[in-house]
């Protein structure tokens, strides 16, 4: 799991397999998002929820929060090659968009 | 353009140069972030700004930092007398507000490297 002082994350898996990466957070918040980066580049949002959401879906990914756990899943079903990249979970602290980003799971998706 | 420019896309200076780093943002997105991304430190969030109002510069790690956005559009990061621990990725974002609900739309970034 990713948020503030926890060690990142590394996930190999096979292509077409799912693959489930999580984040946890300390305060209470207005939603959480998840973003992708792939290798030398810049973060591409991936999705958001909003903290009376419990469950979203975008594509193949899905997304769950659970307010009283403070943690937040994302799920890749049917994996491709192309998902190989960083994940990170971002919270909104103050209520302006300044997120507060987690350090990341490494998802390594083998062809 | 279509997305958050960053340039220029790598610097290597020596220790105790200044630098600049500049950040166009999407057209019409009125808050602007920059943030810095260290290996084992994840990103850290560094100043924003939104709109007219004063940036909200509680993120910048000491008085050698500081950004001005002209405009409302080019921000530019500066960095006086730099030091080794400032070599990263230094990330900026745009968003059509400050708004929470808002994603976030980011550059590639700027790998600064102090020898």
């Amino acid at each position: 799991s990713q948020q503030g002082e926890e060690d990142p994350q590394a996930l190999s898996i096979q292509e077409g397999e799912n693959a489930t990466m999580n984040c946890s957070y300390k305060t209470s918040i207005n939603n959480l998002q998840w973003y992708r980066q792939n290798s030398g580049r810049g973060l591409v949002h991936l999705i958001l929820i909003r903290s009376n959401e419990r469950e979203k879906h975008s594509g193949r990914l899905r997304v769950t929060l659970d307010t009283s756990k403070k943690s937040s899943s994302l799920l890749i079903t049917a994996s491709r090659a192309a998902d190989t990249a960083s994940y990170f979970c971002a919270t909104d602290l103050y209520g302006n968009n300044r997120l507060a980003f987690g350090k990341g799971n490494q998802v390594v998706v083998i062809p | 353009g279509a997305g958050v420019s960053q340039s220029p896309s790598n610097k290597v200076t020596e220790k105790g140069k200044d630098v600049e780093l500049r950040c166009d943002p999407i057209s019409g997105h009125t808050a602007l972030y920059w943030y810095r991304q260290s290996l084992g430190q994840g990103l850290e969030f560094l100043i924003y700004f939104q709109g007219n109002s004063a940036p909200d510069k509680s993120g910048l790690p000491s008085d050698r930092f500081s950004a001005e956005r002209t405009g409302g559009s080019v921000s530019t990061l500066t960095i006086q007398r730099t030091q080794q621990e400032d070599s990263a990725v230094y990330l900026c974002a745009s968003s059509l507000g400050r708004s929470s609900n808002q994603p976030q739309h980011f550059g590639d970034g700027t790998r600064l490297s102090i020898l």
